[in-house]
């Protein structure tokens, strides 16, 4: 059973440029989740999808960020014109559902910096 | 909004004693789940303890155990005969159980340093 991968694990951009993290979730998890973790702060929430639907989005995603499942499997993140504010390491974390505690399991993160 | 509050920035330990990890949330909901993850030096966050709001006995884990009071909606995080490996940030976790809600909220974390 593998865990959560991330890729990369490492980016750095230039403000104003985009830049595209995907997560792979275990195989079996239909729920999988993106945080946003910023130095000396803990994860905060910024979506989820449930299969392909994304059924929860934070005030945090701002316009320049879009996420997708197209297939239920895979997500990407997607930020455009990237800020310095960006900077940050950004989580996925995924799910089985249906379970009393719904643990979520996390990746390794890709830690961006936006110069 | 539910926020999850850690007072303690950086604990320290003996190898062997046992330490304390405090948390505290605030809520209007009467349900809903807690959970203590430990994140080490750049590697991956883990689950090390969770608990639901309705069970009154304490969850344990092991060396990890946990201090529920629901009335003062405060949930610390016991680590007994503390090992080097338990070094790691350590965060108080949120999450609903009602209204659909599945995001965690964290607290800001407790650095844990484990002496030899």
């Amino acid at each position: 059973d593998t865990g959560v991968s991330q890729d990369p694990r490492h980016k750095i951009t230039k403000r104003g440029q985009n830049v595209t993290f995907r997560c792979d979730p275990i195989s079996e998890h239909n729920r999988l989740y993106w945080y946003r973790q910023t130095l000396g702060q803990g994860p905060e929430f910024l979506t989820y999808f449930q299969n392909e639907a994304q059924l929860e989005k934070s005030r945090l995603l701002s316009d320049r960020f879009s996420a997708e499942r197209p297939k239920g499997s895979f997500s990407t993140l997607e930020i455009q014109r990237t800020e310095q504010g960006d900077s940050a390491m950004y989580l996925c974390a995924s799910s089985r559902g249906a379970t009393l505690y719904n643990e979520q399991f996390f990746g390794p993160g890709t830690r961006l910096t936006v110069l | 909004a539910q926020t999850v509050t850690q007072s303690q920035p950086e604990m320290s330990v003996q190898e062997a004693e046992t330490v304390t990890l405090s948390c505290t949330y605030d809520t209007s909901e009467s349900d809903y789940y807690l959970f203590w993850y430990k994140q080490p030096p750049s590697r991956q966050m883990i689950l090390v303890i969770r608990q639901e709001a309705y069970k009154q006995q304490n969850a344990t884990e092991n060396r990890f155990s946990v201090n529920f009071q629901k009335a003062a909606k405060s949930f610390s995080l016991k680590i007994s005969d503390s090992q080097l490996g338990d070094a790691a940030m350590y965060f108080c976790a949120y999450r609903s159980a009602t209204g659909g809600s599945e995001k965690l909220v964290f607290g800001k974390g407790t650095k844990l340093t484990v002496n030899p």
